[in-house]
């Protein structure tokens, strides 16, 4: 299947700091990214769509300003976790379509915050 | 919005028993039924999928069927084994997100 690789693995970090993911399709163009967050032994719960060259489209209630996504090309999208907090520690996961307009997504192997 | 639910929550098996997990789901436009499987850790893996307009799907060990009308799909894990332990979480698509179910974590024991 195609894959989607995220750095870092897992990271840790002080509170009131920032912290950047990166997610990257290696073998293929992803016109569409989302961003899950999931918590422990919890489901996957949809962050926001990221669509390359424009803006995110957020699920309500997910703070924009706080999750900041960019996706300047076809093949990399990040997720800033700003001014983090302990209780935005959790599992975060992206994903993207193989072919724009297709409905298979695969998952990258996702990264572990935690904040002290 | 699309609501999944999920059951079991748990499930165990002795090995080679098969394993059926069920989802159902709420909104009629949803066409497209993923399962994913997810080891400790790990990101979900895309095991099988199935879209509205088939009934039934067979990979190997691995199958899915789907009820429009009662609006309803299933995994159906055959020859279970031991690496077969893991959480599934199945999902409707709606419009372009996936909407998942609470996920099942699947014992099989030797």
């Amino acid at each position: 299947g195609a894959v989607v690789s995220q750095h870092p693995s897992r990271v840790i970090c002080k509170s009131g700091t920032s912290v950047k993911i990166e997610c990257r399709s290696l073998d293929f163009q992803a016109t569409t990214m989302f961003w899950y967050r999931q918590f422990p032994k919890k489901s996957l719960m949809l962050m926001a769509t990221s669509n390359e060259g424009s803006k995110a489209t957020y699920e309500q209630g997910v703070e924009k300003d706080k999750f900041l996504i960019n996706h300047a090309s076809l093949t990399l999208s990040t997720l800033t976790v700003t001014s983090a907090h302990p209780e935005d520690s959790s599992f975060y996961i992206c994903s993207a379509n193989l072919e724009a307009g297709t409905d298979t997504q695969y998952f990258g192997p996702g990264t572990r915050l935690t904040v002290l | 919005g699309e609501n999944v639910e999920q059951h079991p929550s748990t499930l165990s098996v002795q090995e080679g028993d098969s394993a059926v997990i069920k989802c159902t789901y709420s909104d009629s436009a949803s066409n497209y039924f993923p399962w994913y499987k997810q080891e400790l850790g790990k990101g979900p893996q895309l095991i099988i999928d199935i879209r509205s307009n088939v009934g039934e799907k067979k990979d190997q060990r691995i199958a899915v069927t789907l009820n429009k009308t009662a609006k309803h799909f299933s995994l159906h894990i055959t020859e279970t084994q031991p690496e077969d332990s893991a959480v599934y979480f199945c999902a409707a698509k709606t419009g372009t997100a996936l909407i998942f179910g609470k996920g099942t974590t699947l014992s099989v024991s030797s």
